[in-house]
């Protein structure tokens, strides 16, 4: 079984476009993140999110929103994509803050 | 900076070598973790040291943690072509929130 899952494995939009990606884990565990991964392979937090609290990297543009439909969800909308949004994004999940984190495999998503 | 930052960037060796990459880092720390990156492939957790533990072992990997100097070591023994990836250390400090460094490209030649 799969821990966790995100859809698309690709993506490829056009600047200005809205989309989604969508996570699932079956872990069981309570917080889940999102990572964005450059060409240069540097992982950078986006958000932190369990039912009680959501944290954004304040780098984050706000372009970027993470929506939880329930525990096992979190899913992440970018509105007015752009060129430098082009990155592998990760989505992962962890027991508690500061716990081993399960990453999905990726969804590589690419602008043009 | 509050990430950490592996060095050395890229190491390449024979199989059955052993392989060390290390990490260091400026702020305090809870715990640091290592992870693997395979080409293409998500992030695959390996170790998790507390800060106030100084050695720890799974299988084939030992991990140091050296808070005085603020450093982190991964050692890999007996290295196997399978090992090549990517390997990340990643700290969670403040806020229980990991940051993760640039990675160590391992290679390992049959």
């Amino acid at each position: 079984d799969t821990a966790v899952s995100q859809t698309p494995k690709y993506l490829v939009t056009q600047m200005g476009n809205d989309k989604s990606i969508k996570c699932e884990q079956n872990l069981g565990h309570d917080t889940m993140y999102w990572y964005k991964q450059d060409s240069k392979k540097f992982l950078k937090i986006m958000f932190s999110y369990n039912n009680k609290e959501l944290i954004i990297n304040e780098t984050v543009p706000n372009r970027f929103s993470p929506k939880s439909p329930d525990k096992a969800h979190l899913n992440l909308h970018i509105n007015s994509l752009e060129l430098g949004d082009s990155a592998v994004y990760f989505c992962a999940s962890s027991q508690a803050r500061g716990n081993e984190q399960y990453f999905g495999p990726g969804t590589r998503l690419t602008v043009t | 900076s509050q990430q950490g930052e592996e060095d050395p960037q890229a190491l390449s060796i024979q199989e059955g070598e052993n392989a060390t990459m290390n990490c260091s880092y400026k702020t305090s720390i809870n715990n640091l973790q290592w992870y693997r990156q395979n080409s293409g492939r998500g992030l695959v957790h390996l170790i998790l040291i507390r800060s106030n533990e100084r050695e720890k072992h799974s299988g084939r990997l030992r991990v140091t943690l050296d808070t005085s100097k603020k450093s982190s070591s991964l050692l890999i023994t007996a290295s196997r072509a399978a090992d090549t990836a990517s390997y990340f250390c990643a700290l969670n400090n403040a806020g229980n929130m990991l940051t993760f460094g640039g990675g160590t490209r391992l290679m390992v030649k049959p």
